[in-house]
């Protein structure tokens, strides 16, 4: 079974600040992978999406890469603004079945 | 739509009764799916429609959940005889194909709290 760890669970950085969210998947054969962000009492917003012949996406300050041999993603922000508050997720697609699984999200707190 | 819209946003219902959940997706997208997310747990698979395909669904957690989806548009899921453990935020999703190569795209959710 499929299980993601998403780390650290919490994280709180001052403004300004560069940092990095880890996702890891027991199972190594993903096929893409989603990074999503989740405001409190909102749904979810796709942020960047790794397709099957690529390693990484950008848009605009953010970076996320995928390292399928490994089964391992990292998020980059770059200089970090309060307005990134939120809970960053990040979902595999393993193409044996339909399921997007999710990890439990990083609560990010960016100080002002 | 703009988006995918999800009714009600909230909903506070006793246990034993049923309830009912609607999505209406992206106009166009195919692929539709339900999650269940409760607080501080990840995102919970549910169910998932593709087209004209037979449904998946394989996280349904017991047989008083079901769902359907008419016209290959808005979908509905029931949940009978609920219980306090149903009490959840419950997602739908959309893609233009299958989440394998499309972006998905959420719903604001509907809360359910079973007293």
């Amino acid at each position: 079974k499929q299980e993601v760890t998403q780390i650290p669970a919490a994280l709180s950085v001052p403004e300004g600040e560069n940092l990095v969210l880890n996702c890891s998947f027991t199972d190594s054969a993903i096929y893409n992978l989603q990074w999503f962000r989740q405001d409190p009492g909102k749904g979810l917003t796709s942020l960047l999406l790794i397709q099957s012949s690529q390693r990484e996406q950008t848009s605009g300050r953010l970076n996320a890469s995928l390292d399928k041999s490994s089964g391992r993603s990292t998020l980059y922000i770059a200089a970090s603004q309060p307005g990134d508050s939120a809970t960053y997720l990040c979902a595999g697609y393993g193409g044996a079945t339909n399921k997007l699984i999710f990890g439990t999200g990083t609560l990010l707190a960016v100080q002002p | 739509g703009a988006g995918v819209s999800q009714s009600p946003s909230n909903k506070v219902t006793e246990k034993g009764k049923d309830v009912e959940l609607r999505c209406d997706p992206i106009s166009g997208h195919t692929a539709l799916y339900w999650y269940r997310q409760s607080l501080g747990q990840g995102l919970e698979f549910l169910i998932y429609f593709q087209g004209n395909s037979a449904p998946d669904k394989s996280g349904l957690p017991s047989d008083r959940f079901s769902a359907e989806r008419t016209g290959g548009s808005v979908s509905t899921l029931t949940i009978q005889r609920t219980q306090q453990e149903d009490s959840a935020v419950y997602l739908c999703a959309s893609s233009l194909y299958g989440a394998g190569a499309n972006v998905l795209t959420f719903g604001a959710g509907s809360r359910l709290t079973v007293l």
